[in-house]
């Protein structure tokens, strides 16, 4: 069965660091880009990053760039997500998103986990 | 950045009816563009791709149409399962972006 598996949300003081967790499984992982997207509450989708299967490339929405980093170890079949440096404002709901081959469209999404920021 | 604007924000509407959704980029896109469903404390779901191709297991109710700056996605005899909240995406450039979305409301 394939599936997105995201962890490692949770409560964080401004400043604070987290880092998320998005285990893959029922597909070749390695031969995929993969992105991180986030929702906060009543708000629209908001694209954070993306890494090609060979973690040879990387893009960063300029809202976390510097903050922000993506990366993957495909022989675990694990996508990270270390977010440094946090904000009120990046609290949401955090997604792990596979990138179909042809058109860069999300084909699988995990269930989400959810990051709050607050003092 | 492109702007994806979404119209309507909300609809309501009956079982059995058409629905239409658009979706316009502040820049031309191609046909780099997906419509996702989604329903309340769930992921969304991938329902058309480069704009008009339906996802595989999707039901053939679900349309989408455009190229360059104007999208549609059209639901043909809305079904109990619809009522939910869609949103367009365009892959064409970094960054990706969305749209505002649009719920779908039982009449």
């Amino acid at each position: 069965q394939m599936q997105l598996v995201e962890s490692g949300g949770g409560v964080v003081q401004p400043g604070g660091s987290l880092r998320l967790s998005c285990a893959a499984s029922g597909f070749t992982f390695g031969g995929f880009g993969m992105h991180w997207v986030r929702q906060a509450p009543g708000k629209e989708m908001e694209w954070m990053a993306f890494i090609q299967r060979d973690s040879g490339n990387k893009n960063y929405a300029d809202s976390v760039k510097g903050r922000f980093i993506i990366s993957r170890v495909n022989y675990q079949n694990i996508l990270y997500l270390q977010m440094n440096g946090l904000r009120v404002e990046d609290t949401a709901v955090y997604y792990c998103a596979k990138e179909q081959a042809v058109d860069g469209a999300f084909d699988m999404w995990g269930q989400g986990t959810t990051v709050t920021v607050t003092s | 950045d492109i702007q994806m604007t979404q119209t309507p924000s909300s609809v309501s509407a009956s079982v059995g009816d058409s629905v239409t959704i658009s979706c316009r980029a502040s820049q031309p896109i191609r046909t780099w563009l997906a419509w996702y469903q989604q329903k309340p404390g769930k992921a969304p779901k991938l329902l058309i791709y480069a704009a008009s191709s339906l996802q595989s297991g999707v039901p053939s109710r679900f349309s989408g149409s455009g190229s360059g700056t104007d999208f549609t996605l059209t639901i043909s005899g809305l079904q109990p399962d619809d009522y939910a909240t869609y949103f367009c995406q365009q892959a064409n450039t970094f960054p990706l972006t969305f749209g505002g979305g649009t719920k779908v409301e039982i009449k």
